[in-house]
């Protein structure tokens, strides 16, 4: 199986900040890469696919980047609405693999 | 605007099968080149892709679990199923359906989901 990496698990950060999560692939996935958002009680919410690619709907703040086996998802100016987990999951290969997360807190 | 819903036991005993059903609306399951997947998360964790079904019928499964699991599919209720067997604590978790999407490359990503349901394995 591919083994998908989020470290650190959480991370905290002021409203206004630029944050940056990052996700690691133990192969390379070329761009078969998406993130999701997860809030408390909630489904996880599809944010960013194909590495890059913005999913309708979202606020353009958020963006990603990356190919190979390093990915990254931006905020680029944090929201108090953002205070979520973001999971990456590739789905190059099945079985299809989520990171464990990584849990944003506003400070 | 394509919506899923989840159905069935919140509560299994140990050893016997769990099955839960995804209706849903705003879009045939028959149609289209879509993947009707099952995606549980135990709690506090991380999420485990389960499985899939193809508009074809055609399905594939986390070998963790391929032993144990069986996805089908009833068009004429536009529902697709998740069936479970020899269940044990550890599969106790919160349990999603979901859409997988193909894009440019051949692969593909989950777009709309469930509100996932919790099945507590227990005696």
């Amino acid at each position: 199986d591919i083994q998908m990496t989020q470290s650190p698990s959480s991370l905290s950060a002021s409203v206004g900040d630029r944050v940056t999560i990052p996700c690691r692939a133990s192969q390379s996935i070329d761009n078969c890469l998406h993130w999701y958002q997860q809030k408390p009680g909630k489904a996880p919410k599809l944010l960013i696919y194909a590495a890059s690619s913005l999913q309708s709907g979202v606020p353009s703040r958020f963006s990603g980047s990356g190919s190979g086996t390093d990915f990254t998802l931006t905020i680029s100016s944090l929201q108090p609405e953002d205070s979520a987990t973001y999971f990456c999951q590739q789905s190059y290969r099945s079985p299809y693999t989520f990171g464990q997360g990584t849990k944003l807190q506003i400070k | 605007q394509v919506q899923l819903q989840e159905s069935g036991p919140g509560l299994v005993k140990p050893s016997q099968t769990l099955s839960l059903t995804c209706t849903v609306s705003g879009g045939s399951i028959s149609s289209g080149s879509y993947y009707w997947t099952w995606i549980r998360q135990p709690a506090g964790k991380g999420l485990e892709w389960i499985g899939r079904i193809y508009t074809s019928g055609s399905t594939n499964y986390n070998p963790s679990l391929k032993s144990r699991v069986s996805i089908s599919e009833d068009t004429s209720k536009n529902q697709f199923s998740l069936k479970l067997s020899s269940v044990t604590a550890a599969d106790t978790a919160v349990y999603y359906c979901a859409r997988g999407s193909p894009y440019a490359s051949g692969t593909y990503f989950f777009d709309y989901w469930g509100q996932g349901t919790l099945v507590t394995v227990s005696s």
